[in-house]
């Protein structure tokens, strides 16, 4: 089973600062690598798959990079909204989810 | 429009199961598969597996194999996540999401189920 590790496990930041979070992977795997955002009270809502693509909707402030075993989310600039925990997600065999980074408000 | 509709939560007692519906509307259920998360209070996402409704076809997460059953009724549109052997551990909300985007990625979410395991 591949395990993720997600750092920092905590992100400080102000709005309009730009946010980078790391997804990294115990073994290389094909990119289908998602990330997830969530805030309290709710369901995860994806906001990248296969490592880049966007899902409809979702700002283009968001961007998914990496290969391999080393993969990030960037957020350009951060909206008051943003603020939430994301989690990345691999698809190999079996599915498994990193322990989550949290952005909150510095 | 599609909406999932999950039952309502439930407290068992250790070594009881757990029997968590996701009734689907606006689309065929068979159309698209479905998978199953939890999330454990404050802490994170867990993948449970998920079930292809056209066939019936399963994987579940290593940790539930033996455990964990997922099944479909096509008639009524509702799919089941039955849990098998509760402990403490396993008191989460249970969530049910369909695979709808290209590459079978979640489109839509159940609301969550709430399930407490407690003597």
């Amino acid at each position: 089973e591949i395990v993720l590790t997600q750092s920092p496990a905590t992100l400080s930041l102000s709005p309009g600062e730009r946010a980078t979070l790391s997804c990294r992977a115990s073994q290389s795997f094909d990119n289908f690598l998602a990330w997830y955002q969530q805030k309290p009270g709710q369901a995860p809502r994806l906001l990248i798959y296969e490592a880049s693509k966007r899902v409809t909707g979702i700002p283009a402030r968001f961007s998914g990079s990496g290969s391999g075993t080393d993969f990030t989310l960037t957020i350009s600039s951060l909206e008051p909204e943003d603020f939430a925990v994301y989690y990345c997600q691999q698809r190999s065999r079996w599915w498994t989810f990193g322990p989550g980074t949290k952005v909150e408000i510095k | 429009q599609v909406h999932l509709v999950q039952s309502g939560g439930e407290v068992k007692k250790p070594g009881a199961s757990a029997k968590v519906s996701c009734k689907a509307s606006g689309y065929t259920i068979s159309n698209h598969g479905l998978t199953w998360v939890r999330q454990a209070p404050g802490q994170g996402l867990e993948w449970m597996g998920w079930v292809n409704t056209y066939t019936g076809t399963t994987n579940y997460a290593q940790n539930f194999q033996g455990r964990v059953t997922m099944t479909t009724d096509k008639s009524t549109s509702t799919s089941y996540m039955e849990l098998r052997g509760l402990t403490s551990d396993d008191t989460a909300v249970y969530y049910c999401a369909r695979l709808g985007l290209e590459g079978d990625y979640e489109d839509y979410w159940g609301q969550g189920t709430l399930i407490t395991v407690s003597s």
